[in-house]
């Protein structure tokens, strides 16, 4: 199964923008770029997913890379409560999601 | 609309015990997973489930067993609890599309003495 890979941990000032990183060199043709992110003591909740092109909705936006082999979720202005674990995902053709470590993403006021 | 809901929430059990997670969604989504979450670590999938009546196993279903007999409850039974089983366990539930967007519960916080 394809994997991802992710810094382990990011920090970014409070209403500046962040830029999340993630690798996934082996990506084939048909797998979803799929980010969830959980904040403390919940349960993962949905981001964003993308196929081929960039991606915006009302929590963030999603870069692609023409080869599709990164992608880099974009958080426009980030607030305290945007700290989380920002998981990046490959979702090929069956139900299964891998969601690795993560990247931890600190807020500071 | 309650989503996804699980109960227990926390629950402590000697080894050697038995229980049963319960899982329920009133999304009328047609499929449901269970996950683990150890510390430090992300989602692991435990089993899954397509529809009512069908199961799969997931990337760690050693010591688990499931049940999907209706469409919004999802069942994760422990045998025989083992302390390697202790960690936190999500489930989670979609709806049949592109995205698959999982919608995730509170979680069960599970220790096994």
């Amino acid at each position: 199964d394809a994997k991802t890979t992710q810094p382990n941990s990011m920090e970014s000032n409070e209403e500046e923008p962040v830029h999340l990183p993630c690798n996934h060199s082996t990506i084939s043709g048909t797998d979803y770029i799929h980010w969830y992110r959980q904040l403390p003591s919940q349960g993962p909740e949905y981001v964003i997913h993308g196929l081929t092109s960039n991606v915006n909705n009302r929590m963030a936006s999603l870069a692609i890379a023409e080869d599709r082999k990164s992608s880099t979720l974009i958080l426009h202005r980030a607030t305290l409560r945007d700290a989380a674990v920002y998981y990046c995902i490959l979702k090929s053709g069956g139900n299964q999601f891998y969601f690795g470590t993560g990247t931890s993403l600190t807020v500071i006021p | 609309n309650a989503g996804v809901t699980q109960t227990p929430k926390f629950r402590v059990l000697k080894t050697g015990q038995s229980m049963t997670l319960l899982c329920a969604q009133d999304m009328n989504h047609e499929y449901m997973y269970w996950y683990r979450q150890d510390p430090g670590m992300g989602l692991r999938l435990i089993h899954y489930s397509v529809g009512e009546g069908t199961t799969a196993k997931g990337e760690v279903p050693d010591g688990y067993n499931v049940s999907r007999l209706k469409k919004q409850n999802f069942l994760l039974g422990l045998e025989s609890a083992a302390p390697s089983q202790t960690s936190v366990y999500f489930c989670a539930s979609s709806a049949v599309s592109s995205a698959n967007e999982q919608f995730f519960g509170p979680g069960t916080r599970l220790t096994v003495l």
